[in-house]
């Protein structure tokens, strides 16, 4: 069974300083990885879809990686700010499955 | 367009009643999946529809558990007998077909609160 760990749990920096999200998981045969945002009593936000042929995904200040072979994916999210405070969500597809981490719940402070 | 939605948004009920829960996908979406979302459990895979395929209900936690997709488009997910430990975000989403390489998107949820 394909296990999703996200560390840390928790992550509280001052504004304008980058973020490090990091996933890890336990079976490389995956498909895609996604990054998802998920604000308090809030659904699911996608952030970053990376296809299984890729080895990292942009978009505006959010970078993305994957590393098949070890098992690994980071979310980098540059110059941060009080509104990108949330929970970030990776999530691997096992075919049509997702498997989720915990999450990172993220604070940026003013 | 308009994306997945979900209804209701909220749900509070009594321990051993029924409840619906309703998700319209993005039209054209042809694979449909339900998760689950509990402080516990964190989220977890429920159950999927691709077309008129037999649905994977591999994900559901028991036999009060049941879920059907009508015309190839909305779905409802019933619960039965609803117990305390069935409260939870219920999120629903879509995808265009069932290949690996589509993206998911997801509804808003539907929080379930059974006292």
């Amino acid at each position: 069974k394909q296990e999703v760990t996200q560390i840390p749990a928790a992550l509280s920096v001052p504004e304008g300083e980058n973020l490090v999200l990091n996933c890890s998981f336990t079976d490389s045969a995956i498909y895609n990885l996604q990054w998802f945002r998920q604000d308090p009593g809030k659904g699911l936000t996608s952030l970053l879809l990376i296809q299984s042929s890729q080895r990292e995904q942009t978009s505006g200040r959010l970078n993305a990686s994957l590393d098949k072979s070890s098992g690994r994916s980071t979310l980098y999210i540059a110059a941060s700010q009080p509104g990108d405070s949330a929970t970030y969500l990776c999530a691997v597809y096992d075919d049509y499955k997702l498997s989720f981490g915990a999450g990172t719940t993220v604070t940026v402070r003013a | 367009g308009a994306g997945v939605s979900q209804s209701p948004s909220n749900k509070v009920t009594e321990k051993g009643k029924d409840v619906e829960l309703r998700c319209d996908p993005i039209s054209g979406h042809t694979a449909l999946y339900w998760y689950r979302q509990s402080l516990g459990q964190g989220l977890e895979f429920l159950i999927y529809f691709q077309g008129n395929s037999a649905p994977d209900k591999s994900g559901l936690p028991s036999d009060r558990f049941s879920a059907e997709r009508t015309g190839g488009s909305v779905s409802t997910l019933t619960i039965q007998r609803t117990q305390q430990e069935d409260s939870a975000v219920y999120l629903c989403a879509s995808s265009l077909e069932k290949r690996t390489s589509d993206e998911q998107f997801f509804g808003p949820g539907t929080r379930l609160t059974v006292l």
